[in-house]
């Protein structure tokens, strides 16, 4: 069974800190990693694509692949209230090329 | 706005209709999949269409459910004889292929309420 784990929250954040978000994956050879951000009510808007080990970024946005560890990370600079929203990350298993495995998502809170 | 359009945005149904949603892809992306999710959960993946080829279809998902992508352009998912467990966000999302990025795109979404 292929597995994406992510802590569920909420994770509070002051306005202005960075904001630190983790997923871990079973699947070892999965190859391409997504994070999606998510409002209430609202359908998943991807804000991150990473492929290779090391940093990418976006803005304020830093995505941060260690395929040894399996492991994906997204850090949030300079946060804002209306960062606040649930972060999904979602994995393309080795054995697909479209079936995309998701975490349960972390919900962060940005405090003024 | 993603470029993916989902029709309704929402709706009301009582136990035992059959209902049918609709998802306008992104013009270009050949790719299209269905999901549904409920509260506090990912998207679950219901099926999947290559242009208009039905690839996979979720063995979770019942024989209620059934999906149409004519032409390899817009998609429509039909729930017959629905149920309060059917109740959840339906989302439509395409991608481009190619190799092994898949960057998937999401519609709004269709939110069904089953009473």
């Amino acid at each position: 069974q292929k597995e994406v784990e992510q802590n569920s929250g909420p994770l509070s954040v002051p306005e202005g800190a960075i904001a630190s978000l983790n997923c871990t994956y079973s699947d070892r050879g999965s190859q391409s990693f997504f994070w999606y951000r998510q409002y209430s009510g609202k359908s998943p808007e991807l804000i991150m694509s990473i492929y290779s080990n090391g940093d990418q970024e976006d803005g304020r946005f830093t995505a941060q692949l260690n395929k040894a560890s399996q492991y994906v990370s997204l850090l949030i600079r300079d946060s804002q209230p209306s960062d606040s929203a649930t972060y999904l990350c979602a994995v393309l298993g080795s054995d697909s090329n479209y079936q995309l495995i998701w975490g349960a998502g972390t919900k962060l809170i940005i405090k003024p | 706005d993603t470029g993916v359009s989902q029709d309704p945005r929402h709706k009301i149904t009582k136990r035992g209709q059959n209902v049918t949603f609709r998802c306008d892809p992104i013009s270009e992306h050949n790719r299209l999949y269905w999901y549904r999710q409920t509260l506090g959960q990912g998207p679950e993946f219901l099926t999947y269409f290559q242009n208009e080829a039905q690839l996979e279809k979720s063995r979770l998902l019942s024989d209620r459910f059934s999906a149409e992508r004519p032409k390899g352009s817009f998609s429509t998912l039909e729930i017959q004889r629905t149920e309060q467990g059917d109740s959840a966000m339906y989302l439509c999302a395409s991608s481009l292929t190619s190799g092994w990025y898949n960057e998937q795109f999401f519609g709004p979404g269709t939110r069904l309420t089953v009473l």
